[in-house]
Formats: structure tokens, C-alpha cells, sequence
């Protein structure tokens, strides 16, 4: 079945730096990569998601990024701000069922 | 349009005791699912179901239960509960109309200690 592996596990950062977050997934069939932000006492929120047919995307300073050949895919921030801080999980599907998780990266973005 | 609606937020158990979590949905979505997420730890796949009168074991299934008798509802069962199933537990749902899978939304959780 998929594997999902994510790092860092913790990422600390200056507010108006960026801040960049890997993942790779093992199952080549997957086809669809969303990640959530995760803030304090909260459930996961989609914050962007790609799908195999397209290298990038990007919406406003959150962009994503995958490689279908090395079976990877970044989250990039730019401009980091305070509200930034949260747990960022990625995650790996194929057309059907279910979504595996990564194991969650904490990002702390300090003023 | 409340979107995901888990309850309870919080409860307390004893070992080898039993409860319902309960999980609703009003957005119309085919499929639901259910994480748990242990302390530092990412998200867990425990049952999830594709449609009414469906389901299926996830990646840690054992001590739990589930059913899905409607569209709008995936009660999760705990029976017999154990200090291991100590946890927070998301209900999630999405719209799959077989065009490839789209972004889940997560209800708020419910945080479970069993002692």
C-alpha cells in the first residue's frame, strides 16, 4: 500500500522568510496530493492541492510542487507570517478510496 | 451548511468500557472516513465508507466498529476501550463522483482518554 514520509518533523522560521516541506510517496499510482494545515485544537483544513497532470501550483505565497519521476512533492511558503505556525500535513491518493498521511511538519514562524 | 459535526468534543473512559462516536455531514457527500491522530503523530486511518450501507478497514482497525445506514452519518464504535485508544479522532468526508479524489473536510475532533 502507499507510504507517505514527510520532513522535516519540526521547522523553525523568521517571519518574512520561507519555509519548504518535502514529502514522498512510494505507490507510483498515485495521482492526487492535497495538504492540510493543522492549527491548535482544530481539524486538518485543505489549504492546496495537485494532481499528477501538472508540475506546480500556486495560489497567493503558498505553492506546491511535484515530481512524478522521484515520486516527491514540496510545499513551499513564502513570506512567512505568524499565522503560518500551525502543523502542516501532506498526503498521497489515487483515484479511489482514500488519502494516506504524512506524519505532520510543526512550523514555527517567530516575529 | 455546518460542514463536518462530531460529538462529543471531549470524553473521558473507563477501561473496558464502550461509546459511540457520533459523526454527521450535511454538504451531500458520498464518502466518509475516520483518523485517529495519537500525540505528535500524524493521522491514522481507522474505517471509511464509500456510501450508505458500505465500509471498510482502514489502516488500524482492530477495537473499533462502524456502520453507515445513511448518507449524512458514520458513527464510529469503541468497544471494550483500552489505554491505547487514547486519541483524537477525526470524521472526515468528501464528494467522489468517480473523477479522481478531491480534498476531504474534517470535522473538529473528539478527544478521547481512557484510564
Amino acid at each position: 500500500g502507499e507510504n507517505v514520509e514527510q520532513h522535516p518533523s519540526t521547522l523553525s522560521v523568521q517571519e518574512g522568510d520561507s519555509a519548504v516541506i518535502k514529502c514522498t510517496y512510494s505507490d507510483s499510482a498515485s495521482n492526487y496530493f492535497p495538504w492540510y494545515k493543522q492549527e491548535l485544537g482544530k481539524g486538518p483544513q485543505l489549504i492546496i492541492d495537485i494532481r499528477s497532470n501538472v508540475g506546480e501550483k500556486k495560489d497567493q505565497r503558498i505553492a506546491v510542487t511535484l515530481n512524478k519521476t522521484a515520486k516527491h512533492f514540496s510545499l513551499h511558503i513564502t513570506e512567512t507570517q505568524p499565522e503560518d505556525s500551525a502543523v502542516y500535513f501532506c498526503a498521497a491518493g489515487y483515484n479511489t478510496d482514500k488519502l494516506i498521511f504524512g506524519t505532520g511538519t510543526r512550523l514555527q514562524v517567530f516575529p | 451548511n455546518a460542514g463536518v459535526t462530531q460529538t462529543p468534543k471531549f470524553r473521558i473512559l473507563k477501561i473496558g468500557q464502550s461509546m459511540t462516536l457520533q459523526c454527521t455531514q450535511d454538504m451531500n457527500h458520498n464518502y466518509m472516513y475516520w483518523y485517529r491522530q495519537d500525540p505528535g503523530m500524524g493521522l491514522k486511518l481507522i474505517y471509511y465508507s464509500v456510501g450508505a450501507g458500505i465500509t471498510d478497514k482502514g489502516e488500524v482497525p482492530n477495537g473499533y466498529n462502524v456502520s453507515r445506514s445513511t448518507t449524512e452519518d458514520f458513527p464510529l464504535r469503541l468497544e471494550l476501550a483500552a489505554p491505547s485508544q487514547t486519541s483524537v479522532y477525526f470524521c472526515a468526508s468528501t464528494r467522489n463522483m468517480g473523477q479522481g479524489l478531491k480534498g476531504y473536510t474534517f470535522g473538529s475532533g473528539t478527544r478521547l482518554t481512557v484510564v
